[in-house]
């Protein structure tokens, strides 16, 4: 069956460290994966997004890397900072007319400590 | 930028009652919408397409008699939670996808929904 797991339910690091947040899938084939920041009682916020054929992306202090045959990404935040501290989920997109039809990883809490 | 609004923020009912919640995309025109629901410390699961015009598609597991959703327009999906029962509490929150911007994807601020 399709699976997505992040690996963390929490991590806490200090600030100014680089957080490294991992989200595992099995029995999908994306052509598109995303990652969103979602606060307490908010809805989600979108970071970044990568497609299957691109291996990194970034974004300020924020990189993504996406491992087709390891069925992987990781997300990187450089520099964290106290207001980084949120959930953030990884969401699978298998693209085409489905677009936009995301499925989420349960999510890791990160917080930063000053 | 973009922004995705839902109407109300938050909502108590009793229980057997219906509720109707809004999704509209504020500056842009939305074909699609979809509609998520997140319980308490767990993720979103989709509940539902919604298509403008035509029906919308519902996720394996999602009653379409209790959840109706409507796309009546190109800026307005509204989903109606019906005869609720205590255990449809929960965070309930659409997204809609923009095609003039690299089809991105945005999300509302959810509704908070308790039946009594």
């Amino acid at each position: 069956s399709q699976k997505i797991e992040q690996n963390s339910e929490a991590l806490n690091i200090q600030e100014g460290k680089t957080a490294t947040l991992t989200c595992n899938y099995t029995n999908y084939s994306p052509a598109y994966l995303q990652w969103y920041r979602q606060d307490p009682g908010r809805g989600p916020v979108f970071l970044l997004l990568i497609r299957e054929n691109e291996k990194e992306k970034r974004k300020e202090r924020l990189k993504v890397t996406f491992d087709t045959t390891l069925k992987q990404s990781l997300f990187h935040i450089t520099a964290s900072q106290p207001a980084d501290s949120a959930t953030y989920l990884c969401a699978l997109d298998i693209g085409g007319t489905s677009y936009g039809k995301l499925t989420f990883g349960q999510g890791t809490i990160l917080t930063v400590h000053p | 930028g973009a922004v995705v609004s839902q109407h109300p923020s938050w909502v108590i009912c009793k229980s057997g009652t219906s509720v109707k919640i809004e999704c509209r995309s504020l500056d842009f025109q939305a074909t699609t919408m979809f509609w998520y629901r997140q319980f308490p410390k767990q993720s979103l699961m989709l509940m539902a397409t919604s298509n403008e015009g035509s029906k919308a598609t519902y996720e394996q597991g999602v009653e379409k008699d209790k959840f109706l959703i409507n796309h009546a327009s190109l800026t307005l999906s509204t989903l109606t939670v019906t005869s609720a029962h205590p255990e449809d509490s929960s965070f309930y929150i659409c997204s809609a996808r923009d095609l003039q911007v690299g089809n991105t994807i945005y999300f509302g601020e959810g509704s908070w929904l308790t039946v009594v």
